[in-house]
């Protein structure tokens, strides 16, 4: 069955501290992994997408790492700030003629001041 | 901005009732997706289109429809309304199939319906 189970599922950090957000899938066959911002009420946004042969790609603050042999992926948020208050949502895509897209459940993540 | 644009932003309506969701995807994206969002919980997926055919289902409703029109917007009707129906719709779109040989792995949603049955 294909899954993408995130962890952990939600994580208080201090201003300025940084942050690891798991995910690992089951997805198969694999195109590729997609990490998205959510603030609270409003449509996720993309962070990174990342292909098979990727392992690290970054956007800012934020370092996404895809392990493809291990099927996990990982968020890092470095030197974290308020506004990065949302839910972090994994996304992966199956390889196929038509597909959809598997999602996370996300980590919401709470900085505080 | 996303460039995909919902229509209403808000709605509220009473149980039974029947209501129309609009989406207009990014100019040039083929593909809308549709998504429903309860309170705490995670997306999930509810009918994918493609250039105006529909390509794949998730754990949409039979209550539940949505078409693509020539123009490439997009419609999720929603009838005899619950209670339980109470949650956010996004629609999001992307220029090719997810998982396609064209997928770039660009969705871009929008900023969804938040619908309310009392």
């Amino acid at each position: 069955k294909n899954q993408v189970e995130q962890s952990p599922q939600s994580l208080i950090i201090l201003e300025g501290k940084n942050c690891t957000l798991q995910c690992n899938y089951t997805v198969s066959p694999f195109s590729n992994l997609r990490w998205y911002k959510q603030d609270t009420g409003r449509g996720p946004v993309s962070l990174t997408i990342m292909t098979f042969s990727e392992n690290t790609k970054s956007n800012g603050r934020y370092t996404a790492t895809l392990d493809a042999d291990t099927k996990q992926s990982s968020l890092h948020i470095t030197a974290s700030q308020l506004s990065d208050s949302a839910s972090y949502i994994c996304v992966v895509s199956r390889n196929s003629g038509y597909s959809t897209l598997t999602f996370g459940k996300g980590t919401m993540l709470l900085v505080s001041p | 901005d996303s460039g995909v644009t919902q229509t209403p932003k808000h709605l509220i309506t009473a149980t039974g009732q029947r209501v129309t969701l609009r989406c207009s995807p990014r100019s040039g994206d083929l593909s809308v997706y549709w998504y429903q969002q309860s309170l705490d919980q995670g997306l999930q997926f509810l009918i994918q289109y493609y250039n105006g055919e529909e390509r794949a289902k998730g754990n949409i409703l039979e209550r539940f429809s949505a078409q693509q029109f020539p123009d490439l917007h997009s419609e999720l009707n929603l009838s005899s309304l619950e209670l339980g129906d109470s949650a956010l719709y996004f629609c999001a779109s992307s220029p090719a199939l997810a998982g396609g040989r064209r997928d770039t792995g660009e969705l871009f949603f929008g900023e969804g319906s938040r619908l309310t049955v009392l």
